[in-house]
């Protein structure tokens, strides 16, 4: 099966800390996603990226920037944490093709205090 | 405006009852459209992909039915259990490999 490892559950951060949100795939996938989840807005995406070094912006990328240094790994950078990034934030992963399904991690609920 | 539309919000149904989920959307060119369960607490989970040319897949007690010439798409839950308390979000993908998501239906499952 696949996993994709978020490296927190729950975090706590206080406003203008820079914050680091760290995602894991264990299965190889060329694409990697970070969305946030909200109360009725449903899903929205940040990033994603279809290969090593690369990265897009989604409709949401304000406030946030990414790396993905190894094919495995997908990071979520919140430059100077503000109120409004509260939220369920998830990543995901993906083998390569618009058929293939993302397989989703279980969440980080980040609060900025 | 959103281009996934999905009804009810939510509903309450009772163990062993049937019920059906709906999703419209707007999105073209269309390339799928795939239903995923996500339960509380835990990340979405892929259900069932509907392509141009299908118009019903199972999964079990799950059934999803694809219009594409209505734009319409719905998930049938037959025998519910409590285990099917979730959200199911629907998620249409378009030409450009984006994905449009919906806000998804909430069910509760009361025994």
């Amino acid at each position: 099966d696949v996993k994709v490892t978020q490296s927190s559950r729950y975090l706590v951060k206080r406003t203008g800390e820079k914050v680091f949100l760290e995602c894991v795939q264990d299965m190889d996938h060329e694409n990697m996603f970070w969305y946030r989840q909200d109360p009725g807005l449903g899903l929205r995406l940040i990033y994603f990226s279809y290969d090593v070094k690369m990265k897009e912006k989604g409709d949401i990328p304000e406030g946030y920037s990414v790396s993905r240094e190894k094919k495995e790994r997908f990071s979520l950078i919140l430059e100077s944490a503000s109120t409004n990034q509260t939220s369920m934030y998830l990543c995901a992963s993906r083998r390569q093709g618009a058929r293939q399904p993302q397989h989703f991690g279980d969440g980080t609920r980040l609060s900025i205090l | 405006k959103n281009q996934v539309e999905q009804s009810p919000q939510s509903l309450i149904i009772l163990e062993g009852k049937n019920c059906t989920l709906q999703c419209n959307y707007t999105v073209s060119p269309f390339s799928n459209l795939r239903w995923y369960k996500q339960d509380t607490g835990r990340g979405p989970v892929s259900l069932t992909i509907m392509t141009f040319s299908e118009n019903t897949k199972s999964n079990g007690r799950y059934t999803a039915t694809l219009d594409a010439d209505t734009k319409q798409s719905s998930l049938h839950i037959t025998a519910s259990q409590l285990s099917d308390s979730a959200s199911y979000i629907c998620v249409v993908s378009g030409g450009n490999n984006r994905l449009a998501f919906g806000k998804g239906n909430q069910v509760v499952v009361i025994p």
